[in-house]
């Protein structure tokens, strides 16, 4: 199956910093989506983005199908952008689960 | 406002005790599924749904049931709880699977 990784693990920052967060995917994709896992546990949808650039407010993502690779760009950074990032993907065969990589862990520090 | 909602949030239970955590969306999506998130193993899918009435398993679909009798309910039923089900569970929906997949709150399930 496609396998995801995300890099780095874990990132500390200072308020105001900016940071740029990877997935790599193994193949090819129909969907791919960045999501923000919060304390409590809630994963907020932050793009939808199998292809192309999209941005919303300090947040932007970029995906290179071609390459198979996602990027997402935090500027700015904030205490409340604090959780997990995931990465998720989708591989092209109809009912197959969306596949998650293992996070992005994000402490920001006031 | 355009939501998925599960219930129970949270849930403590005995061990072999039948329960249902429900799931709903009001987006008029045809896809629906179900993932569980487990520390050190991520979110894994459980079952999914392409319509009513058309189920089929994820990826870890042991000990769990689903249905699928109306377009916008999912329930995920564990007919004979095990301590290994306890989890973070989580249900999804998007129109086709292929766009957008819109994530409820997530219900903490632990089993004694």
């Amino acid at each position: 199956g496609i396998q995801v990784e995300q890099s780095p693990p874990d990132l500390i920052l200072q308020e105001g910093a900016n940071s740029t967060l990877r997935c790599n995917f193994s193949d090819s994709v129909n969907n791919l989506q960045w999501f923000h896992q919060n304390p409590w546990g809630q994963l907020i949808n932050l793009f939808y983005i199998p292809s192309g650039t999209k941005q919303n407010g300090r947040l932007s993502a970029t995906t290179v199908a071609t390459e198979r690779y996602s990027l997402l760009y935090i500027s700015s950074s904030q205490t409340t952008d604090s959780g997990v990032y995931f990465c998720a993907v989708r591989g092209n065969q109809a009912g197959t689960a969306l596949i998650f990589g293992k996070g992005t862990t994000l402490s920001v520090s006031s | 406002e355009a939501q998925v909602t599960q219930n129970p949030r949270y849930l403590i239970t005995v061990t072999g005790k039948k329960l249902t955590v429900t799931c709903s969306q009001n987006m008029n999506h045809e896809y629906m599924s179900w993932y569980r998130q487990d520390p050190g193993l991520g979110l894994r899918q459980i079952y999914y749904s392409m319509n009513v009435e058309v189920t089929d398993k994820g990826d870890v679909p042991e000990g769990y049931k689903v249905s699928r009798k109306e377009k916008r309910n999912f329930p995920l039923i564990l007919e004979s709880p095990s301590p290994n089900q306890t989890s973070l569970y989580f249900c999804a929906s998007s129109f086709t699977g292929s766009d957008t997949q819109y994530f409820g709150p997530g219900t903490r399930l632990t089993v004694l």
